[in-house]
C-alpha cells in the first residue's frame, strides 16, 4: 500500500514570495505523482504529473514539482505566487503498474496568499 | 466544456434516509471513479469501475454503500440508511484506462449534510 504525507497543513505567504509545498511519500512499488489544486468551491484540477523521464515537472502557470526517488519526495515550488494561487493543494500517487490506478491523496496543504 | 458533471451538488438528509448521487464522466473514459473527502483531509479512494464492471471496492464502503454503472456511462452511488459520520464531499473522476499515469479528471463534488 501506498501513502503520502504532506508536511504541512497550512502555507501562509506574502504575494511574490516564493512558496514549496512539501510532498514525502511511501511506496514498496514504483509510483506516478501528482499534484492537484482545488480552489474555493470547485473541483480537484491535475496542476502537474510526474510518469518517467526527467525528475523535474512544470505546469502552465508557473509551478514545478522535482521527483526525487531516494527521498521519496514530490514537493511543488512557485517561485513567486499570486493572490489566484490561494488554494488548497494535494499530492497523490498512483501505482505505476496496477491495474485501476486509484489515487492516494496526501491531508492537503491550504495556501492563503496575502497581499 | 464537457467535463465531469455530478448531480445534486448539495444533499442535505436527516440520518436514517437513503440518498443517490450521479456522475457523468467525460464521455470518452471508460474508468470512473469514487472518492469521499471529509473536512480537512485529502480524498479517500471508494470504488471504481472500468466500463459497467466495478472492479474495485474499498474498504470504506460499508454495506450501506452501493454504486453502479449500468451501461458503462453514468453512474450512481447510493447511501441507505445515512449516519452523522457520512457527512463528507463525494468526489467522481472519470479516465481512460490506456496510456501512462492514467490521470484521473473530477468532478465538483456532492456535499453531503447528515443531521
Amino acid at each position: 500500500a501506498q501513502s503520502v504525507t504532506q508536511l504541512d497543513s497550512q502555507v501562509p505567504v506574502f504575494e511574490e514570495a516564493p512558496v514549496e509545498l512539501r510532498c514525502n511519500y511511501s511506496s514498496s512499488v514504483s509510483v506516478y505523482l501528482f499534484w492537484y489544486v482545488q480552489y474555493p468551491n470547485q473541483g480537484l484540477q491535475l496542476l502537474l504529473k510526474y510518469l518517467s523521464g526527467s525528475t523535474l515537472v512544470e505546469s502552465i502557470n508557473g509551478f514545478e514539482a522535482e521527483f526525487n526517488k531516494s527521498q521519496t519526495s514530490f514537493h511543488l515550488r512557485k517561485p513567486s505566487v499570486h493572490i489566484s494561487d490561494t488554494a488548497e493543494y494535494f499530492c497523490a500517487v498512483t501505482r505505476n503498474k496496477a491495474a485501476g490506478n486509484k489515487l492516494t491523496f496526501g491531508g492537503g496543504t491550504r495556501v492563503l496568499v496575502k497581499p | 466544456d464537457t467535463g465531469v458533471s455530478q448531480n445534486p451538488r448539495h444533499k442535505i438528509t436527516k440520518r436514517g434516509q437513503n440518498v443517490t448521487f450521479r456522475c457523468d464522466p467525460i464521455s470518452e473514459h471508460n474508468r470512473l471513479y469514487w472518492y469521499r473527502q471529509t473536512l480537512g483531509q485529502g480524498p479517500e479512494f471508494l470504488t471504481y469501475f472500468q466500463n459497467e464492471a466495478q472492479l474495485e471496492k474499498s474498504r470504506l464502503l460499508s454495506d450501506r454503500f452501493s454504486a453502479e454503472r449500468p451501461k458503462g456511462s453514468f453512474s450512481t452511488l447510493e447511501i441507505q440508511r445515512t449516519e452523522q459520520g457520512d457527512s463528507a464531499m463525494y468526489l467522481c473522476a472519470s479516465s481512460l484506462s490506456s496510456g501512462g499515469g492514467n490521470f484521473q479528471f473530477f468532478g465538483p463534488g456532492t456535499r453531503l449534510t447528515v443531521l
